[in-house]
């Protein structure tokens, strides 16, 4: 069974902080790793994709990816109220046609 | 990134019923999935909407409950079938790109309630 971790939060922050979200996966033959966002009523948007350790850095965004440790991170600098939203991460199937996993998401808010 | 339509957005239905549901894209995209999303839950999968042929079903999710049809490449719908109330759920369809493998792109969803 495939399974991708994330801790439910809610993860409260002020704005102007940084926020930290992070998720871990099973597989190990898992080479491409994604982050969406999905606000309240809408369905998921994807932000951000990884497929190489070390950092990616898309505007305030910021993906961390450790294979070794089966670890995957997104930041996210100068949290803004409108950053508010259930963060899913994602992980392909190793020989899985393109399908992902998806995990159970963290709920941030950013208090203004 | 691909634009996806989807239709109804929303509906409710009683028990014992089938619900339409339909996709649609602007323009070709190679992979077409179906996913679930229940109240408060994560995405999951439900099916992969294979062109011209049988879609491939996931784990606890059956054709006779969950039929899909993908005549094109730009085209997919899912009905779910005698619906009740534990149907209650978002579902979504999600879609692919040549060249962008994996990089999966979502619809708008379709909130469905059954009574």
């Amino acid at each position: 069974q495939k399974e991708v971790e994330q801790n439910s939060g809610p993860l409260s922050v002020p704005e102007g902080a940084i926020a930290s979200l992070n998720c871990t996966y099973s597989d190990r033959g898992s080479q491409s790793f994604f982050w969406y966002r999905q606000y309240s009523g809408k369905s998921p948007e994807l932000i951000m994709f990884i497929y190489s350790n070390g950092d990616k850095e898309d505007g305030r965004f910021t993906a961390q990816l450790n294979k070794a440790s089966q670890y995957v991170s997104l930041l996210i600098r100068d949290s803004q109220p409108s950053d508010s939203a259930t963060y899913l991460c994602a992980v392909n199937i190793q020989g899985g046609s393109e399908k992902l996993v998806f995990g159970k998401g963290t709920k941030l808010t950013v208090n203004p | 990134s691909a634009v996806i339509s989807q239709k109804p957005s929303r509906d409710i239905c009683q028990r014992g019923t089938s619900l339409t549901i339909q996709c649609q894209v602007d323009s070709q995209v190679t992979m077409m999935f179906w996913y679930r999303q229940q109240p408060g839950q994560s995405l999951t999968l439900i099916a992969t909407a294979n062109q011209g042929s049988e879609a491939t079903y996931e784990s606890g999710f059956v054709i006779d409950k969950f039929p899909i049809s993908r005549p094109n490449l730009t085209f997919s719908t899912l009905t779910v079938s005698n619906m009740s109330p534990e149907d209650s759920s978002i579902y979504l369809c999600s879609v692919t790109r040549q060249g962008a493998a994996e990089t999966q792109y979502f619809g708008p969803g379709t909130r469905l309630l059954v009574l």
